[in-house]
C-alpha cells in the first residue's frame, strides 16, 4: 500500500500565484489533515477533515483552501501565495477524528511532505 | 487551547546511550501520540499511547495522564535514531478537532 500520497514534492512559487497541494490515502480512512511545519517549530494544522462531506479550520486556515474531493482526496489551495506560506505541507490521515474507538484508529499517518517556497 | 511543551529542546548522545525525552502538557487528554521525524523529513508514529507504559524494541513510552506528561525512552540508541521527536496531543474539551504538536525535541546520535 502506498498509505499517504502528496504531490508535487517541491514547488517554488511568485508572490500573488496560486496553487493546489494533492493528497490522497488508501487506507480508506474517513479523517484527512493538512499541516504546516516551519522550521525549528512542531506542526500546526491548518484544515482538517473529519468525514467525507466536512472540512473545518485549524489553527492557522488564512490564505488557504480545502476540499475534500471524496473519501481518499483532501486538497489544499494557496489561493494568492505570499511569502509568509513558504514552509514544508504535510497531508495526513487516520480511520478516526481523534478519540474513541479503537487505540488504533485514531493513530495518524503521514505523506512525505510538500516543501513550498514562495518569492 | 492545551499547550504541550518538550524538553530538552536538543539532545547529543554517544551511540549506545539511553536517553529521556519528556512531553507535558497543560489539560486532561484523550489521545497522545510520538512521532519521529527522520532527517530526511518523514514522520513516523511510534506509539499510541493516552495512558499507561508500551514498549516498542528499543523504544519505550509512559503516559501519566493525571500528571499530565509523558516520557518516551530510547535505549541503547543507533545512529538511526537521529531525528526529531514530536508528541502530539488531543482533548476532546478543545473547539475543533485536532492533534496538537509541541515543538519537538532534536536528536542527534553520533558513532
Amino acid at each position: 500500500n502506498a498509505g499517504v500520497t502528496q504531490t508535487p514534492k517541491f514547488q517554488v512559487l511568485k508572490t500573488g500565484q496560486s496553487m493546489t497541494l494533492q493528497c490522497a490515502q488508501d487506507m480508506n480512512h474517513n479523517s484527512m489533515y493538512w499541516y504546516r511545519q516551519d522550521p525549528g517549530m512542531g506542526l500546526r494544522l491548518i484544515y482538517y477533515s473529519a468525514s467525507e462531506g466536512t472540512t473545518d479550520k485549524g489553527e492557522v486556515p488564512n490564505g488557504y483552501n480545502v476540499s475534500r474531493l471524496n473519501k481518499r482526496e483532501f486538497s489544499l489551495r494557496l489561493e494568492s501565495a505570499a511569502p509568509s506560506q513558504t514552509s514544508v505541507y504535510f497531508c495526513a490521515s487516520s480511520e478516526a477524528p481523534g478519540t474513541g474507538a479503537s487505540a488504533g484508529a485514531n493513530v495518524l499517518t503521514f505523506g512525505a511532505g510538500s516543501r513550498l517556497t514562495v518569492l | 487551547g492545551i499547550q504541550v511543551e518538550q524538553s530538552p529542546p536538543d539532545l547529543i548522545l554517544q551511540e549506545g546511550a539511553n536517553s529521556t525525552l519528556r512531553c507535558n502538557f497543560s489539560d486532561s487528554v484523550n489521545n497522545l501520540q510520538w512521532f519521529h521525524q527522520n532527517p530526511w523529513g518523514q514522520l513516523i508514529n511510534l506509539f499510541y499511547i493516552p495512558s499507561g507504559t508500551k514498549q516498542n524494541g528499543r523504544l519505550s513510552a509512559t503516559t501519566v495522564a493525571t500528571e499530565r506528561y509523558s516520557l518516551l525512552y530510547i535505549s541503547s540508541s543507533q545512529t538511526t535514531d537521529s531525528g526529531v521527536y514530536f508528541c502530539a496531543v488531543y482533548t476532546i474539551k478543545a473547539a475543533g478537532n485536532k492533534l496538537t504538536f509541541g515543538g519537538g525535541t532534536r536528536v542527534l546520535v553520533k558513532p
